[in-house]
């Protein structure tokens, strides 16, 4: 079984749009991330979540918005999409139980490649 | 420079030859973990070492870590084609809001 899965793998849409991505991880993790990578491959942190409560968010424009409706999803969705939006998001998670810590090992999901026109 | 940086950001060797790369970071540390991203894949975790740790090996893996020169080292010994990947080295730096911070990554090539 998938540890961390995510859906869909691809994602091709028009500016202006609006798209959501969705996480699930079945490991029984605390905590759950959301990454960016660019073109370059430098992986940046979005959001984390610990028990459905948002502890990081790195200076992530509003439009995008994660939402955990249980500890095992953890959904984004991206308003009014812009070309820079173009990546491959990848969601992650990790035993991490302690509300400010996030230190242990991330188990990454297989990312979504999103494509803005 | 950002934490967790590094070095050489591209490597290129013969299948059977070890392949080294290294981190540099800035602040002091919780752990140091290295993962491996293959094209078009998530990453996978290879090894975590603690700050208290300054060896750890994993089969063909050896990591190295120096708190005093604030590095680490990834060594892979007799590489395979199928260890080209992309690695990254990531950083748990010790403060009030602990999170994982990654690297830039080394792209490796294993020529056959």
């Amino acid at each position: 079984d998938t540890a961390v899965s995510q859906t869909p793998k691809y994602l091709v849409t028009q500016m202006g749009n609006d798209k959501s991505i969705k996480c699930e991880q079945n490991l029984g993790h605390d905590t759950m991330y959301w990454y960016k990578q660019d073109s370059k491959k430098f992986l940046k942190i979005m959001f984390s979540y610990n028990n459905k409560e948002l502890i990081i968010n790195e200076t992530v424009p509003n439009r995008f918005s994660p939402k955990s409706p249980d500890k095992a999803h953890l959904n984004l969705h991206i308003n009014s999409l812009e070309l820079g939006d173009s990546a491959v998001y990848f969601c992650a998670s990790s035993q991490d139980s302690a509300r400010w810590t996030s230190t242990d090992t991330q188990y990454f999901g297989p990312g979504t490649r999103l494509t803005v026109l | 420079s950002q934490q967790g940086e590094e070095d050489p950001q591209a490597l290129s060797i013969q299948e059977g030859e070890n392949a080294t790369m290294n981190c540099s970071y800035k602040t002091s540390i919780n752990n140091l973990q290295w993962y491996r991203q293959n094209s078009g894949r998530g990453l996978v975790h290879l090894i975590l070492i603690r700050s208290n740790e300054r060896e750890k090996h994993s089969g063909r893996l050896r990591v190295t870590l120096d708190t005093s020169k604030k590095s680490s080292s990834l060594l892979i010994t007799a590489s395979r084609a199928a260890d080209t990947a992309s690695y990254f080295c990531a950083t748990a730096p010790k403060t009030s809001y602990d999170k994982v911070i990654f690297g830039p990554g080394t792209s490796l090539s294993v020529i056959p």
